[in-house]
């Protein structure tokens, strides 16, 4: 029930192209869906997050679809450029002052060509 | 304001030595969380600690390793007696009071066992 499935496992675009990368959860306590991009030999950035209030968030060129119901979270890459090239994460957790650990899912490699 | 701050980056021990692996969380963060990342997969989430309490050590084996955040400096996972098996990135993330679900990473720690 903690697990969070992440596909497909890898990606490539042409620059310009819109990858999506798709997430589902199980735990229904999950509040909060945040998105990391790592590149090599550097630590996952905080790229986007969203709260399950709302179906979209947008951050310049990155979006975040969520679809309560389905359990389903995607990240679209709008006009995508050969620097988004990175593995990106997906990750949910419970909203808590206390703090609680991020569950992530397996990674998405993006390479985008130009 | 200096990120998440981890040393050393990179760390070599032989078989059965012990390693010591360090986390300064970001100025005004007093959350911190150790994840480990083996070769080509996800990060799972290893302990959270707050200042002098560990509050979630789930995902930490049951033998060898342990982790700490004492009052002051930084936080320390230690890994004892290491095997290849340990080899990996050990990252740490840092979280504020009242955002402990916003987590920013450090560059992490990798960690070679021969």
């Amino acid at each position: 029930q903690q697990q969070v499935k992440q596909s497909p496992q890898s990606l490539i675009v042409q620059k310009g192209g819109i990858p999506i990368i798709n997430c589902a959860y199980e735990n229904t306590a999950f509040d909060y869906f945040p998105w990391y991009q790592q590149f090599p030999g550097k630590g996952p950035a905080l790229l986007i997050a969203i709260r399950p209030d709302v179906s979209e968030k947008k951050e310049g060129r990155f979006t975040i679809s969520f679809n309560k119901s389905a359990k389903q979270f995607s990240l679209h890459i709008m006009d995508s450029q050969p620097g988004d090239s990175a593995t990106y994460f997906c990750a949910a957790t419970r909203q808590r002052s206390s703090g609680d650990k991020l569950t992530f899912g397996t990674g998405t490699r993006l390479a985008v060509r130009p | 304001n200096a990120g998440v701050m981890q040393n050393p980056r990179h760390l070599v021990r032989r078989r059965g030595q012990e390693a010591r692996l360090r986390c300064s969380p970001m100025k005004g963060h007093s959350h911190v969380y150790w994840y480990r990342q083996l070769p080509e997969e996800g990060l799972k989430f290893m302990v959270y600690l707050q200042k002098e309490n560990i509050i979630d050590e789930s995902g930490m084996p049951k033998e060898r390793f342990s982790a700490e955040f004492p009052k002051e400096g930084p936080s320390i996972l230690r890994i004892q007696q290491v095997v290849r098996g340990d080899s990996a990135a050990y990252f740490c993330a840092s979280s504020p009071v009242g955002g402990a679900y916003e987590q920013y990473f450090g560059p992490g720690t990798r960690l070679t066992v021969t």
